[in-house]
């Protein structure tokens, strides 16, 4: 299994422009969840899904849009880029939630390191 | 508002001395506190879960509610303990959500 893979690993881009992150994962996991990561704030949650069809907001969720038409992709699109989202971005997906009693443990992907400028 | 507080950036000590992360938290249910770790070039994965009662790696946390903390503690740290570590919270008035601190950087010198 390849697990959770993200695309691309680097992405640099100008003010105003859009694109897409890709996140695939093949386990099966009902669950995926974006979130961002900067210094000194961790990581923050952007979007999640508890299963195909099913999307809902996290912490940080403005200027991002998601959708989850497959079990196995969750694509995240910055609409239109601001300096302010330039970070690294996680996906992440387990077996049901993050919630102890399902016992699925976040698994992570690589990350994309994007440069908005 | 939930939330979680790791106090320290950056936590430096040598070889086989003790280690102690600390967490704390704001929740107003029955929270669900987990260690999460990333090494250096590695995937951020799960290290533990307070409903466990586990230790991994020689690492233990334990859950004081009157105190709301969730300090992850090691008695002699090792080279390979250097990482980055984050602690997280959930809960079932948090939905499906997993809240995470700052993070805090363990450097482990020799």
């Amino acid at each position: 299994n390849a697990g959770v893979t993200q695309t691309p690993k680097f992405q640099v881009l100008k003010t105003g422009q859009s694109m897409t992150l890709q996140c695939a994962q093949d386990m099966n996991h009902e669950y995926m969840s974006w979130y961002r990561q900067d210094p000194g704030m961790g990581l923050r949650l952007i979007h999640y899904s508890v299963g195909a069809g099913i999307t809902d907001q996290g912490e940080v969720p403005n200027g991002y849009n998601v959708s989850r038409s497959t079990t196995e992709d969750f694509p995240l699109r910055l609409l239109s880029a601001a300096p302010s989202q330039t970070s690294v971005y996680f996906c992440a997906s387990s077996r049901r939630g993050p919630s102890s009693s399902y016992n699925s443990p976040l698994h992570f992907g690589n990350g994309t390191r994007l440069t908005v400028t | 508002a939930q939330r979680v507080t790791q106090p320290e950036k950056l936590l430096s000590v040598f070889k086989g001395a003790p280690v102690e992360l600390k967490c704390n938290y704001s929740y107003s249910g029955s929270p669900e506190l987990f260690w999460y770790v990333q090494y250096s070039r590695q995937r951020l994965q799960l290290l533990l879960r307070h409903i466990s009662r586990e230790s991994i790696k020689g690492f233990t946390a334990d859950l004081n509610k009157g105190e709301t903390s969730f300090h992850l503690k090691k008695p002699f740290a090792q080279e390979e303990d250097s990482a980055m570590y984050y602690c997280a919270l959930s809960g079932v008035e948090y939905g499906n959500k997993l809240v995470f601190g700052a993070g805090t950087i363990l450097r482990v010198k020799s």
